[in-house]
């Protein structure tokens, strides 16, 4: 099954500052997710995105979708020290036989907001 | 962590004992997930179910077990077969349905629990 690579590994910034976090697959998807994970507990749902969009927008989250270069990219703008975590794209993965997929997880971005 | 329990949220176990990590949903979700995370790592598939009394195996299920008897409940249980069972365990569930805007394969998690053998 395919899997989102994120990149950078870790990044660490200031409070205020924007963070930009990218996602790269390898072959055609119908979406893409991106997820949250505060340390030691579990993923929350972000925000998903479609193949046939191109950005999408959540409050101070901003996600695009480039199906050419087969990449994503999650910015979070005017950062705070509550969004450190970690941050994982899916992509879809395995198939079930009911049509739907389970998402496959990339390694995720660690981010540290610093007050 | 959207209407999914496990528990305990901490777990020790003593090498060559069962342990079973409980997972419960009130969401009505009919598909339900469990995952492995080694620190630095992403999620490893384990299990899966799709609708009660029927399950899959996902892409690390040696040394680990499960049933569904219920919609509400996927335990897993950890046996002593699994050679390095020592990690933070996640169970999820999604809707499955299609048409959905957020998407029928989002997955919510559980707060997750981690175990470790002595």
């Amino acid at each position: 099954s395919q899997q989102g690579e994120e990149d950078p590994q870790a990044l660490s910034i200031q409070e205020g500052e924007n963070a930009t976090m990218n996602c790269s697959y390898k072959t055609s998807i119908n979406n893409l997710q991106w997820y949250r994970q505060n340390s030691g507990r579990g993923l929350v749902h972000l925000i998903l995105i479609r193949s046939n969009e191109r950005e999408k927008h959540s409050g101070r989250l901003r996600v695009t979708l480039d199906t050419s270069k087969k990449s994503s990219s999650l910015l979070i703008t005017a950062s705070r020290a509550a969004d450190t975590a970690s941050y994982f794209c899916a992509t879809d993965g395995r198939p079930t036989p009911g049509g739907s997929y389970i998402p496959t997880f990339g390694r995720g971005t660690s981010l540290i907001v610093h007050p | 962590d959207g209407g999914i329990t496990q528990s305990p949220k901490y777990l020790f176990r003593k090498e060559g004992q069962n342990v079973t990590l409980s997972c419960e949903q009130n969401l009505n979700h009919d598909a339900m997930y469990w995952y492995r995370q080694d620190p630095g790592q992403g999620l490893r598939l384990i299990y899966y179910s799709q609708i009660v009394n029927d399950f899959q195996k996902g892409d690390i299920a040696e040394g680990y077990s499960v049933s569904r008897e219920k919609k509400e409940s996927f335990p897993l249980t950890v046996t002593s077969a699994q050679k390095n069972p020592t990690a933070f365990y996640l169970c999820a569930s999604s809707n499955g349905h299609p048409g959905l805007a957020e998407g029928r394969n989002t997955q919510y998690f559980g707060p997750g629990t981690r175990l470790t053998v002595l």
